[in-house]
């Protein structure tokens, strides 16, 4: 299944930005980089998709590198309750549909 | 807003007893998924449904079977549990196959003793 690579866990302080990296030295020119995050004992919640240019959404940004092999989910100013775990997804297109394969992702925490 | 309901929330059943998870996506939405999260583990994507016809398979065991009916509402079914079965069960649901927006539910916490 297609791969993303994020670190383990972050931390950031309250009302500071939080950039939260990912890389998916792989990708094929039709995937869709997805972020989903998961709050503690909660379903996961989406966050933000893109193809190749950055978005931006009420929740989040997504910067996406040039090349597309790497790409950084922006918490402007982070809050206690963006405390999750944060899946970037790669999503293939073709026959694979809507189906979301988690790997591991980053757990961040934020400090007051 | 309408959000995805499962039921129940909690269920505890013993070996080799059989259990039935249900899902209710989000009024209009004709895509429903099912995903497994065992302890400490990352959610696992088991089978999805589109338009009443099963859209997509994972890593879902044979003694797992699942559905979903006219109403759109979906059920898990699962037999001869296991231990290794204990874990939450989170439906999604979406408008569309193809959608890039998933909606979850609050899962269903299953323990088999």
């Amino acid at each position: 299944d297609a791969k993303t690579t994020q670190p383990n866990s972050m931390e950031s302080n309250e009302e500071e930005p939080v950039h939260l990296p990912c890389n998916h030295s792989t990708i094929s020119g039709t995937d869709y980089i997805h972020w989903y995050r998961q709050l503690p004992s909660q379903g996961p919640e989406y966050v933000i998709h893109g193809l190749t240019s950055n978005v931006n959404n009420r929740m989040a940004s997504l910067a996406i590198a040039e090349d597309r092999k790497s790409s950084t989910l922006i918490l402007h100013r982070a809050t206690l309750r963006d405390a999750a775990v944060y899946y970037c997804i790669r999503h293939a297109g073709g026959t694979s549909y809507g189906k979301l394969t988690f790997g591991q992702g980053t757990i961040l925490t934020v400090h007051p | 807003a309408a959000g995805v309901i499962q039921s129940p929330r909690h269920l505890i059943k013993e070996k080799r007893e059989t259990a039935t998870l249900k899902c209710y996506p989000i009024p209009r939405h004709d895509t429903v998924y099912w995903y497994q999260q065992g302890p400490g583990q990352d959610p696992q994507f088991l089978i999805s449904f589109y338009e009443k016809m099963q859209s997509d398979k994972g890593s879902i065991p044979d003694r797992f079977s699942a559905q979903q009916f006219s109403d759109y509402h979906s059920e898990l079914n699962m037999s001869s549990l296991e231990l290794g079965d204990s874990a939450l069960y989170f439906c999604a649901s979406s408008l569309g196959r193809r959608s890039y927006e998933q909606y979850f539910g609050p899962g269903t916490r299953l323990t088999v003793t």
